[in-house]
């Protein structure tokens, strides 16, 4: 598997919350709780909000959640602020060493 | 506070070789605690995972683009190089550096933060 697979999209109101998803397989994702998530603001430099599946980074808000089941990941962000939009990109270990990002999804928030 | 920045010729002829740095303040790449990548982001795609090294000089490479790829430390100027050879309009992206770290978890990293800005570059004649 090239990529692991997100919605190209998703919305949300203010103070709504969204989820996005991450596919894989088990292979990577289903294979070790190694799933991190990213927060991409164009122009910026990516930036990480939870890793090990569902830890969150010191200083990361705690709107920002993730969990796993089988082989896919999913990332919450509850409370949506203005300043949530951006692009989210999941990534996994995959083995042999290697590491495996999603395509991307863009957060728009309405 | 750690900082990468990241360096390079902005445009490569077809069947060049591209070669970008990553300058790395506020940390060591000479510490044990983490490995350091290359990724990259191609136009209207998402994120790929290029290249890792660790201080001790071990690799590891994308097997897609492994017969291509030599990723280096300097460290006396702490900086990260990436050379990537006989370049194709496939290869135009922005090239990212970053620090991955949880190596206490699991021996190769688990997770890539900071990241620098990021550098475009552009395969073109």
């Amino acid at each position: 598997q090239s990529t692991l697979t997100q919605p190209a999209s998703v919305s949300g109101s203010p103070g709504q919350s969204i989820t996005i998803s991450c596919t894989g397989t088990n292979s990577d994702v289903g294979s070790y709780d190694l799933v991190s998530w990213y927060q991409h603001h164009p122009g910026k430099a990516p930036k990480l909000i939870i890793y090990e599946d569902k830890k969150r980074p010191s200083g990361v808000s705690n709107r920002f959640s993730g969990s796993k089941s089988g082989n896919t990941a999913s990332l919450t962000i509850s409370g949506l602020q203005a300043e949530d939009e951006a692009h989210y990109y999941c990534c996994s270990y995959a083995s042999s060493s290697t590491w495996l990002f999603g395509g991307g999804t863009k957060l728009t928030v309405l | 506070q750690l900082q990468l920045q990241e360096s390079g010729p902005g445009l490569v002829k077809p069947s060049e070789t591209l070669s970008l740095t990553c300058s790395v303040s506020g940390g060591f790449i000479s510490s044990s605690d983490y490995y350091w990548a290359w990724i990259r982001q191609t136009p209207g795609k998402g994120l790929e995972w290029i290249a890792s090294i660790y201080y001790n000089g071990r690799t590891y490479y994308s097997p897609s683009l492994r017969s291509r790829l030599t990723i280096s430390a300097d460290m006396s100027n702490n900086q990260i190089s990436l050379k990537l050879t006989s370049v194709t309009a496939t290869d135009t992206a922005v090239y990212y550096c970053a620090r991955l770290g949880g190596l206490e978890v699991f021996w190769l990293g688990n997770w890539f933060g900071p990241w620098g800005q990021g550098t475009l570059v552009t395969v073109s004649a």
